[in-house]
Formats: C-alpha cells, sequence, structure tokens
C-alpha cells in the first residue's frame, strides 16, 4: 500500500529564517506530487504540483519554492519566510493519468511565522 | 477564473439526522469531484468520489452531480457527532488537467 510522510508536524519560524519541509511517498513510482497552504479559516491552495523529477510547476507568485530531486521526494523551501507565510502545509500525491485519479495527503505541517 | 464555491457555514444538525452539503463550479467540462473530510488540526481525508451525473451511494454517505447545473452535493445520513468536521468539495477542471481546485469547505457541527 502507499503511504506518504510529512515532517515536521509543527515549526516556528521566526521572520526572515530559511525553510525547508519534506515529503516522501512509498509504495508507488513516478506519482504527481502537490504542495498546498491552508491559511486560518481559509481554503486549500495550490502553490506547486510536479509530474515527474526536476519537473516543477508554480501556481502562485510568493517567496517560496519546490523542489523534487527525487521519484519520491517532493522539498518546499523558503530562503527568507514572511508573517504571510504561516499556515498548515500538506504535501499531497496522487497517481498520473486519467482525471478521476484520487489525491491523498500527508498529515501536514503546521508553520508559524513570529 | 475558475472556481469551486461552497457555504462556509457553519451548519447545525441534530444528531440523527440528514446532514446536506452542497458545492457548484463554474467550469463546465470538469470531469472528477471529490468530497473530504478535515478534522480541526488533521489533513483532509477522501470520503467519496463521483464522476457520472446521479447519485453514488457509500454507506451512511450519498454524493450527487448534476453536470447541466455545475452542482454536486454530500448528504450525511443518520448524521452523528463524529461526522461534525469541515466538508471541502474539490474538482478536477479542464480535462487532462493534473490539479484538483478546492471550494472553501463548509463546516458541519452535529448537536447531540
Amino acid at each position: 500500500s502507499q503511504t506518504i510522510h510529512q515532517w515536521p508536524a509543527t515549526l516556528v519560524q521566526p521572520v526572515g529564517s530559511p525553510l525547508s519541509l519534506e515529503c516522501t511517498v512509498e509504495g508507488t513510482s513516478n506519482p504527481n506530487l502537490y504542495w498546498y497552504r491552508q491559511a486560518a479559516g481559509r481554503g486549500l491552495q495550490l502553490l506547486f504540483y510536479s509530474v515527474g523529477i526536476g519537473q516543477i510547476s508554480s501556481e502562485v507568485p510568493q517567496n517560496l519554492s519546490a523542489s523534487r530531486p527525487q521519484d519520491r521526494q517532493f522539498i518546499l523551501s523558503s530562503k527568507k519566510l514572511l508573517l504571510s507565510d504561516s499556515g498548515f502545509y500538506l504535501c499531497a500525491w496522487r497517481r498520473p493519468g486519467p482525471t478521476n485519479e484520487k489525491l491523498f495527503f500527508g498529515s501536514g505541517t503546521q508553520l508559524s511565522v513570529l | 477564473q475558475k472556481e469551486v464555491e461552497q457555504n462556509s457555514g457553519p451548519l447545525s444538525v441534530p444528531e440523527g439526522a440528514i446532514a446536506s452539503l452542497n458545492c457548484t463550479y463554474s467550469d463546465r467540462v470538469s470531469q472528477s469531484f471529490f468530497w473530504y473530510r478535515q478534522y480541526s488540526g488533521k489533513s483532509p481525508e477522501l470520503i467519496m468520489s463521483i464522476y457520472s451525473n446521479g447519485d453514488k451511494e457509500d454507506g451512511r454517505f450519498t454524493a450527487q452531480l448534476n453536470k447541466a447545473s455545475q452542482y454536486v452535493s454530500l448528504l450525511i445520513r443518520d448524521s452523528q457527532p463524529s461526522d461534525s468536521a469541515t466538508y471541502l468539495c474539490a474538482v478536477n477542471m479542464d480535462f487532462g488537467n493534473e490539479k484538483l481546485t478546492f471550494g472553501t469547505g463548509t463546516r458541519l457541527t452535529i448537536i447531540p
């Protein structure tokens, strides 16, 4: 069976500090990978998605970046965090192909930028 | 801009009653539709998917899709306190698109 791991679960960072969140998927090959952010009281906003190693699509201009150095590894980074980067960050995966493929989420990282 | 809209609630339903959650979407060519349940502080969990017009039942949950009206709903029968959560509607817009667009969610509270 497939599993998705995301860490850390919680993170408190000062403004201007760097960020690195990691996500890995087990039990599948060549998954589509996604980073979402959920701000307090708001919906899920797609930040980045990747359909293969080194292939990153950015949905929202911001001071975040994403990388996919391995097939089942997806990393979200920032060089300098802003207060507005606070939120609940979710990594997700789905099988590539038909649009009816389901999306599965990791356990999330609650990021507080102070 | 392609959108998915939900009433944010909160929606309060007595225990044992039917909870009805609604979602509309803007892109007429949307192909697949999903309902996720999210408990506070947790990640969304897939509970239903539907791809064709009509009803799809799974236990106490029924998803209803009307593509002509661009409307998808979720019914929860015999509501339980454990059903209290935020329910997110997600739509795959654009055939071949690899992305899901989410609504902002409806917060459901089941009153014992």
